[in-house]
């Protein structure tokens, strides 16, 4: 069975740092890209980017780039997105989400979903 | 950077109604590389529709997409208790993604 586990809820302050994870289990991890989703409160899907496992070769949405950065740890199946700096307007659950093949880029799996809640 | 724009926002139906949603592209767009997704309150996102009018995996046959160029929908055709829900249409390609801002389908 194909399983996204994500890293569980996390509460920030402004200007911290803060990385998330999501592990790929039940199919060959390094064959599909990940790609990561948020959704701030009460809105709608926004794509962040997206990353190969097999080469870490990674894309980012305009409007994310430079602000975050995914990676990978393909020794344990795991994908990552990282703040440097977070904001208020941060606060969103953040999803990871697998491709459905290398010749077909919807998203056929998701995790759970990662709250990240940034506050003073 | 292809814009997707769905109507209506909400849509107030009955069950056993059918239910047509609208997605339109700023530009014309491969049909390959149109999905349409589900989302139910608290709950990750879930794949329907691949390729504007495949069904993914275990998706019932009453979901149905279609369209070309600029203009998509997903048809419900009777709408079950379980369908009302949040749906996003999704284009992908060229290495960048889009969401549309989705349709609300609740129950009148």
């Amino acid at each position: 069975e194909v399983q996204l586990v994500q890293s569980g809820a996390e509460v920030k302050k402004p200007g911290e740092s803060l990385r998330i994870s999501c592990k790929g289990s039940g199919y060959p991890f390094t064959s599909y890209w990940i790609n990561w989703v948020r959704q701030m409160p009460g809105k709608g899907l926004e794509w962040m980017g997206r990353i190969d496992p097999s080469d870490s070769q990674s894309n980012y949405s305009p409007s994310f780039q430079g602000h975050v950065t995914v990676s990978v740890d393909k020794s344990i199946s795991t994908a990552y997105l990282r703040w440097g700096s977070l904001k208020a307007s941060d606060t969103a659950i953040y999803y990871c989400a697998r491709v459905r093949y290398s010749s077909d880029s919807s998203f056929i799996y998701w995790g759970q979903g990662t709250l990240v809640s940034v506050s003073s | 950077e292809i814009v997707l724009t769905q109507s209506p926002g909400t849509l107030s139906l009955s069950p056993g109604e059918r239910a047509i949603l609208s997605c339109r592209a700023s530009q014309s767009v491969s049909s390959n590389y149109l999905a349409w997704y589900q989302q139910k309150g608290g709950q990750a996102p879930r794949l329907l529709i691949y390729g504007a009018s495949s069904r993914a995996a275990g998706i019932p046959d009453r979901f149905s997409g279609g369209g070309s160029g600029t203009d998509f929908t997903l048809t419900i055709s009777r709408l079950e208790p379980e369908d009302f829900a949040v749906y996003y249409c999704q284009h992908y390609g060229r290495a960048q993604y889009t969401f549309g801002q989705g349709t609300k389908l609740e129950i009148k």
